[in-house]
């Protein structure tokens, strides 16, 4: 059964940093992209950031550029996500989820809240 | 970036309707169309990729169409459980973009 468990929310000061992870299990990991895709509180779905499966290929949405670094350990089957210089704007829900060239982002965790607030 | 709109934003149906949902693209995507069903505090499912095709385990009351700009979603013999929150979403070219969601209620 494919697995996908982030962690590493909580709440940071504005211009703080947090790094979030996502253990993945159930399926080849270093076969896979991975996504970040965050939702604010009651608002919609908002894709942050991708990485090919061997890291060569990374994006990032305009919103992060700058701020935000992706990256992975396949030998640890682990997502990542460093976020610094944080702003109000980035309170949200942060789900990791595979993606697959041709099913697009198929299996999801299920959230990890970052919170930003002074 | 690839601009998705969505509509409509809200929908009221009843028990067993058949409602039919639309994302248009801002430039063309091919098939790379994915439809997302969301319950509230609850993570994303995946219903539809390649525009048409359904995830494994998804009922065949969920059907795609499209390719290109326009696309839509149709759900068939609405039951309790389909009111819910939709988004569509282009994996075509980064950054993959959602639709603002169509948030589907009962009558």
């Amino acid at each position: 059964e494919v697995q996908l468990v982030e962690s590493g929310g909580g709440v940071a000061r504005p211009g703080g940093s947090l790094r979030l992870s996502c253990a993945a299990s159930g399926f080849t990991f270093d076969d896979y992209d991975m996504s970040w895709v965050r939702q604010a509180p009651g608002k919609g779905l908002e894709w942050v950031s991708g990485i090919s499966w061997n890291g060569g290929r990374i994006a990032y949405a305009d919103s992060v550029k700058g701020r935000f670094t992706i990256s992975r350990d396949n030998t640890k089957r682990s997502l990542f996500l460093q976020m610094n210089s944080l702003r109000a704007e980035d309170t949200a829900f942060y789900y990791c989820a595979r993606h697959d060239g041709a099913a697009g982002d198929d299996y999801w965790g299920q959230g990890t809240l970052v919170t930003v607030s002074s | 970036d690839i601009q998705m709109t969505q509509s409509p934003s809200s929908l009221s149906a009843s028990v067993g309707d058949r409602v039919t949902i639309t994302c248009r693209a801002s430039q063309g995507v091919n098939i790379y169309l994915a439809w997302f069903q969301q319950k509230p505090g609850k993570a994303p499912k995946s219903l539809i990729y390649a525009a048409s095709r359904l995830q494994s385990g998804v009922p065949s009351k969920f059907s795609g169409s499209g390719s290109g700009t326009d696309f839509t979603l149709t759900i068939s013999g609405l039951q309790p459980e389909d009111f819910a929150t939709y988004f569509c979403q282009q994996y075509h070219t980064y950054p993959y973009t959602f639709g603002q969601g169509t948030k589907l209620e009962i009558k």
